[in-house]
């Protein structure tokens, strides 16, 4: 079955610490692999995307993302978080194809203490 | 260039009421979403459109309709609500495998 697992449901980082969000995942093909932020009362946005090429994908706001085929994993780290950061993250799969569809975790809720 | 909009941003129903969001994309995509989001659910897919004229069901289509009669719009109708659909609902359209999200409907059914 196709499933993507965020174990972490909360986390809480101090200001300019580092920060790894984790994200394992489970499908039968080439997975097209995401991680979308959610600020309080907002829409997602997509923060960096892996597709093929490079297992390191950067993206915006200093985010950066390494697929581990043999882990499953599309973990999500920055290296020196700020207190904008707050937010909740999404990792997502999926194929492409005819559809687009993506398959989401249920997030990881980011708090950032000063 | 508003990328992808709702309408409205805020509803609340009583049971057995119903409505219609309204999704609004301008940048041509041809696959467009609906997802409903529930505390520790993250988002689940209602329905979709692989373009005009077509819509298929998603992982938790029971009690919602939808309807693309026009590229850039996406219809999605709740015909009697209940208090189990009070949920964040939002949209989404893609190209080139990315999704690119509305910012969210907020549905309350009392």
């Amino acid at each position: 079955a196709q499933s993507v697992t965020q174990p972490d449901i909360h986390i809480t980082v101090s200001e300019g610490a580092s920060l790894e969000l984790r994200c394992n995942y489970s499908y039968g093909a080439t997975p097209y692999l995401f991680w979308y932020v959610q600020s309080p009362g907002q829409g997602l946005q997509l923060l960096l995307k892996y597709f093929s090429g490079d297992t390191l994908v950067q993206g915006i706001k200093g985010f950066e993302a390494e697929f581990k085929r043999s882990q499953s994993s599309f973990n999500l780290r920055k290296p020196s978080v700020h207190w904008s950061d707050a937010a909740e993250y999404f990792c997502a799969v999926g194929g492409g194809g005819a559809t687009n569809k993506l398959i989401f975790g249920t997030g990881t809720l980011l708090a950032v203490q000063p | 260039n508003a990328g992808v909009t709702q309408t409205p941003k805020f509803r609340v129903l009583k049971t057995g009421q119903s409505m219609t969001l309204l999704c609004a994309q301008d940048m041509n995509h041809e696959y467009m979403y609906w997802y409903r989001q529930d505390p520790g659910m993250g988002l689940r897919l209602i329905h979709y459109s692989v373009g005009e004229g077509t819509t298929a069901k998603g992982e938790v289509p029971d009690g919602y309709n939808v309807s693309r009669l026009k590229k850039q719009n996406f219809l999605l109708g709740l015909e009697s609500a209940a208090p189990s659909q009070t949920s964040v609902y939002f949209c989404a359209s893609s190209r080139d495998g990315i999704q690119y999200f509305g910012p969210g409907t907020r549905l309350t059914v009392l």
